[in-house]
């Protein structure tokens, strides 16, 4: 079973839909989790952490659920601009060597 | 966020040919990170560019191959040698520890390295 797992899509939807991805990661010791945002040919950028009592910023929602060992991240009211690859991130153990899922490609389409 | 450039920004060699990829940072990090990316894949940890000593491979990256320098806090080379068109790939450099936030990771804007 691979580390740090996400469907890689695409996940195809219209604007102002709501779409929510999941990512699920094999070790219980993970400690910190980040969803990234990653364009065509452009670096990944830093999206929002995902703390244990979950967070929200605008239109996204990030969930942690260590019980079952996944993260989400859901997006309401998307946007044309929201479209683009979305890392899962997964530190373990305090050592701060993060592990990367393979990435969920989202497009929205007018 | 810090500044984190990178140069070249890419380039397309001959295989055989080695070649070295800046990376600086604006501001001293703690850690430094190269990474490989190739088309619709995820990022690959190559290793930790550790300051004044030699950085930690990760399972299949050996120094003969990836050898990395990090003469101080906010710089760092990885050089990729005898390429190979499986080298083709996008090479980005990152860092940890800016501006006191300790677990959030921000990324160069990568290498594109073609091996003709």
């Amino acid at each position: 079973r691979k580390e740090v797992e996400q469907d890689p899509g695409p996940f195809n939807v219209p604007e102002g839909a709501t779409v929510a991805f999941n990512c699920t990661y094999s070790n219980s010791a993970s400690q910190s989790f980040f969803w990234y945002r990653q364009d065509c040919r452009k670096e990944p950028k830093l999206l929002m952490s995902v703390y244990s009592s979950g967070n929200e910023d605008g239109r996204f929602t990030a969930q942690l659920n260590r019980a079952s060992q996944y993260i989400s991240l859901l997006i309401r009211d998307s946007k044309l601009s929201d479209s683009a690859t979305y890392l899962c991130v997964v530190e373990s153990g305090g050592s701060y060597i993060p592990t990367f899922g393979r990435g969920t490609s989202l497009i929205v389409h007018p | 966020s810090a500044v984190i450039s990178q140069k070249p920004s890419r380039d397309i060699c001959q295989r055989g040919t080695s070649l070295t990829i800046q990376c600086q940072v604006d501001s001293q990090v703690t850690m430094m990170f190269w990474y490989r990316q190739q088309p619709g894949q995820s990022l690959t940890l190559i290793a930790t560019a550790n300051q004044g000593s030699e950085a930690t491979y990760e399972s299949g990256f050996v120094i003969d191959k990836f050898p990395i320098s990090r003469p101080n806090l906010t710089f760092s080379t990885l050089t990729v040698s005898n390429m190979s068109p499986e080298d083709s790939s996008i090479y980005l450099c990152s860092a940890l520890g800016l501006a006191g936030n300790t677990d959030t990771q921000y990324f160069g804007p990568g290498t594109r390295l073609t091996v003709l």
